[in-house]
């Protein structure tokens, strides 16, 4: 099993309805983010968590918004999804213990038409 | 957080060495480098980290000049399978800071 999940894998949803992408982690790491990824570009941060209490906004959170339910879940809304939202998601861990690597989950793919 | 610069893109053969430069002219004294790549589809692997000199691991080599404004990735006798995209980072003490991504450097492996 991976140690970073995400769910669902593939998304295709209307303009204006809300979203929810999951993750969930069993690495035990407090640290969480959120990265959006678009064709040819490379990654984006939206949001991270340094523990379940702190939330920070990231280059790209308008649009978005986060909940972190635990330590090992970590949840990126879209409010109203609109088309420019298309994306590739992905999730992402890491401990200061580790030098700060990044693992990532396998993607979140969002089509809003 | 201090700005990379990468090439967009390079080309290579198998069994060559391929050396990635990354420019980080404004690098701050807590900076760390760090580097990541990327498969289509998937997210980014960590490959390498450093703060001066050189540093080696089982995959790649990380050259950092004492003024520390550029480092180049070193991938020794490249296989097709590290066609991907090669990302350089910047960030404060490990674990302690929030690592930005740019666009990366696209490295085309062909026979």
């Amino acid at each position: 099993d991976a140690d970073v999940t995400q769910t669902p894998r593939n998304r295709i949803t209307k303009t204006g309805k809300r979203i929810m992408l999951e993750c969930s982690q069993t690495k035990g790491h407090d640290r969480m983010y959120w990265y959006r990824q678009d064709p040819g570009l490379g990654l984006r941060l939206i949001y991270y968590s340094f523990d379940v209490k702190d939330i920070n906004k990231g280059e790209i959170s308008d649009g978005y918004s986060v909940s972190r339910q635990a330590q090992a879940k970590f949840s990126l809304s879209l409010e109203s999804a609109i088309p420019n939202q298309t994306a590739l998601y992905f999730c992402a861990t890491s401990d200061p213990g580790e030098d700060g690597e990044l693992f990532f989950g396998e993607g979140s793919r969002l089509t809003v038409l | 957080l201090a700005k990379t610069t990468q090439p967009i893109s390079m080309d290579s053969y198998e069994g060559q060495e391929v050396n990635i430069t990354c420019s980080h002219n404004n690098i701050a004294t807590n900076d760390y480098i760090t580097w990541y790549q990327q498969f289509p589809s998937q997210g980014p692997r960590f490959i390498i980290q450093g703060y001066k000199t050189k540093v080696t691991n089982e995959v790649a080599s990380l050259f950092i000049p004492a003024d520390r404004k550029s480092s180049t990735l070193s991938l020794p006798r490249v296989s097709l399978s590290d066609t991907a995209v090669y990302y350089c980072l910047v960030g404060g003490v490990p674990g302690f800071q929030k690592l930005v991504f740019g666009t990366g450097t696209r490295l085309l492996v062909s026979p």
